[in-house]
């Protein structure tokens, strides 16, 4: 299994403003994947982080407004740019086993914009 | 398009009792399936891993048992106990394997009351 670790673990921020949420994984990993967890919904995936090239993002999800770096095998950000109240949620980076697809996450980030 | 739904929403016990809940997942070409644990505002922990080719996975107290073919999944958690009161994920993964996209189910939210 996989250790995960982000910071920040919350944050409180203004309408406007951006946030980097990191993610620190114990083990090198080909890919990393964001979530996003609005409140009361389930996950929905945001991008794939490979290292060495461009994120792939999912529908709905855009580069301008979810930034990803990937410089490394162990450590990835992702920035919520120019936030609003509708970004208020968890997001929670994770990894996946290479052998039998196992995925872990991390401990989540709460973010709360006001 | 996957849809993944979990019965029931909401379910509240007393301690000592063995429950089971369910997933349920429209399209059976999966490659597995993964139950999840997370805690109030928390990231998710990983539980049992399912592979397509397999009926069960045990560990404890925990019991998870897929039927492709008929599109659902079971976790059995048996003599309940307050510190599992949590909402309960599952997920599937597309049978093209890793690095592709889960579909989480919605959770259910389990009390194991005193």
């Amino acid at each position: 299994s996989a250790v995960i670790s982000q910071k920040p673990s919350r944050d409180i921020c203004q309408r406007g403003t951006s946030l980097t949420i990191q993610c620190q994984v114990d083990s090198q990993v080909t890919m990393m994947f964001w979530y996003r967890q609005q409140p009361g919904q389930s996950l929905t995936l945001i991008a794939t982080a490979n290292q060495g090239s461009e994120a792939t993002y999912e529908s709905g999800f855009v580069i301008d407004k979810f930034p990803i770096s990937r410089p490394n095998l162990t450590f990835s950000t992702l920035t919520v740019s120019n936030m609003s109240p509708e970004d208020s949620s968890i997001y929670l980076c994770s990894v996946e086993d290479r052998q039998g697809y196992e995925q872990y996450f991390g401990p989540g980030t709460r973010l709360t914009v006001t | 398009k996957q849809e993944v739904t979990q019965i029931p929403a909401a379910l509240s016990v007393p301690e000592g009792e063995n429950l089971v809940l369910n997933c349920s997942f429209t399209d059976s070409a999966i490659y597995n399936l993964q139950w999840f644990r997370q805690d109030p505002g928390k990231g998710l922990t990983s539980l049992l891993l399912i592979q397509s080719s397999q009926r069960e996975q045990t560990s404890g107290r925990l019991n998870a048992s897929l039927d492709k073919s008929s599109g659902r999944s079971t976790l059995y958690i048996a003599a309940s106990q307050p510190g599992d009161s949590a909402t309960y994920l599952c997920a599937v993964r597309p049978i093209t394997g890793g690095g592709n996209k889960l579909t989480f189910g919605t959770g259910t939210q389990l009390k194991v009351e005193l």
